[in-house]
């Protein structure tokens, strides 16, 4: 399996307060991505990054802030956590023109 | 944009059935095609790919052949298990390093 920890697993929190995601690699790939999963709605690209310091919008990035100051760490930042974020979140990572290799994912609840 | 689209679930079947769970791709340039598992509780596994045109990929007795003449990229087992129950999706690659996934199809395996 591709070298990728998500922590936490497991959040509960409450509306309003910051939280960061943290997605740690192992295997020196060039992007990293952040996704949601929800019913319905399925994989959800939230924000994703091209290199050290070069991160770029996904599909739903509204409330939602990155950054990756190193090759192997990607971080989620949500600003102030609304209950519309509650969510399964997954990091994923990849080399050019390969597939991707996710993470075991973050639930996040926000009550 | 580039797209795919797989057939809704969910997929019920008994053990040792025929599957085929069904997936069409938007054709702009010819890209890699993927299908991914998700089990319960886990981040999405790769399954198998096919990087040009009447490729097979193959894996766990999964096979998917890379049709460009009807942009199709179906998923198939000659006899499906229990332990084969889980979510499915398709996708492609787009812009080299982006990946577009399908909605997912759920497969129950009843014993």
């Amino acid at each position: 399996d591709a070298g990728i920890t998500q922590s936490p697993r497991h959040k509960v929190t409450e509306t309003g307060t910051p939280v960061t995601l943290r997605c740690h690699q192992t295997e020196n790939h060039r992007y990293m991505y952040w996704y949601r999963q929800d019913p319905g709605h399925g994989l959800r690209l939230i924000h994703y990054s091209y290199g050290v310091k070069d991160t770029d919008k996904g599909e739903v990035s509204d409330g939602y802030s990155v950054s990756r100051s190193k090759t192997e760490d990607f971080l989620l930042t949500l600003e102030s956590a609304t209950s519309s974020q509650t969510s399964v979140y997954f990091c994923a990572i990849s080399d050019r023109a390969q597939p991707q290799h996710f993470g075991d994912g973050t639930r996040l609840s926000i009550l | 944009g580039d797209s795919v689209t797989q057939m809704e679930g969910p997929v019920t079947l008994s053990e040792e059935a025929f599957l085929t769970i069904n997936c069409t791709y938007t054709a702009t340039g010819y890209p890699s095609l993927f299908w991914y598992v998700q089990y319960p509780g886990e981040g999405l596994q790769l399954l198998l790919k096919a990087t040009k045109a009447d490729d097979k990929g193959s894996n766990k007795g999964f096979e998917a052949t890379y049709r460009k003449e009807t942009t199709s990229f179906h998923l198939e087992k000659g006899s499906v298990q229990v332990s084969d129950s889980a979510v499915y999706f398709c996708a492609r690659l787009s812009g080299g390093f982006k990946t577009i996934f399908g909605a997912g199809t759920r497969l129950f395996v009843k014993a």
